[in-house]
């Protein structure tokens, strides 16, 4: 069965250092999703990407935060300068196109620690 | 913006009795789906209600989704240890063109055997 997936499963880095995590959204998917979850609360939506552009992104994601789909497979999220908040779980998920009647299929999550 | 709330945030049941958990939203919902997160894990789609009114049954599981599709409920029959984990509700709006999916807190369920 076809799924998403993450890498690397964990990072670590000082604060104001940029990190960049990594996903294979499901092939023949066209939404792609970045979510975060900060240990013990909820799932929290960043932003979403169709066609090459985001389509609708969330407080959350302010100018630190960029996204990127640099070929036919990849989705990665960058955080410029990490700040001590921004440690958590990210969660990619993708979702094939057309109405909202498509579940969301979510990868396993990269935890960020910002030291 | 869109609020979900969830209810119970924890929930210890012993191992055969029953399990609800409430979701309300403070706008109207497209459709709502339900999630299950085993600790240490991602969230895994359960299931999706999208009209008005509608029920849905998956083995032990009963969803509901309410007539003015702005609540929801998750209830376990007879839970099993293997039902372990925090359910979470997360609502799409047809405002949100991208059809994101805004959360509630989650539901924890603690099954004790």
């Amino acid at each position: 069965e076809p799924e998403v997936t993450q890498t690397p499963s964990h990072q670590v880095t000082q604060m104001g250092q940029e990190v960049i995590l990594r996903c294979v959204p499901i092939s023949n998917h066209l939404y792609f999703y970045w979510y975060r979850q900060i240990l013990g609360q909820k799932v929290e939506f960043l932003v979403s990407f169709y066609n090459n552009e985001i389509s609708e992104k969330s407080e959350i994601f302010d100018d630190q935060f960029s996204v990127e789909r640099p070929d036919g497979s990849n989705f990665t999220l960058k955080i410029r300068s990490t700040k001590l908040e921004d440690s958590a779980m990210y969660f990619c998920a993708s979702r094939l196109a057309g109405n909202s009647y498509n579940e969301q299929f979510f990868g396993p999550g990269t935890r960020l620690t910002v030291l | 913006g869109q609020q979900v709330m969830q209810i119970p945030q924890y929930q210890h049941v012993q191992e055969g009795e029953d399990f609800t958990t409430y979701c309300n939203s403070s706008t109207t919902l497209s459709n709502i789906q339900w999630y299950k997160q085993r600790p240490g894990g991602h969230p895994v789609f359960l299931i999706q209600l999208v009209k008005s009114g509608e029920v849905k049954k998956q083995k032990r599981l009963t969803f509901q989704f309410g007539e003015a599709k702005k609540n929801s409920s998750l209830h376990i029959t007879a839970t099993q240890t293997t039902d372990v984990g925090t359910y979470f509700c997360a609502g799409t709006n047809s405002g949100a063109g991208s059809y994101q999916l805004t959360f509630g807190k989650g539901t924890k369920l603690s099954v004790i055997p």
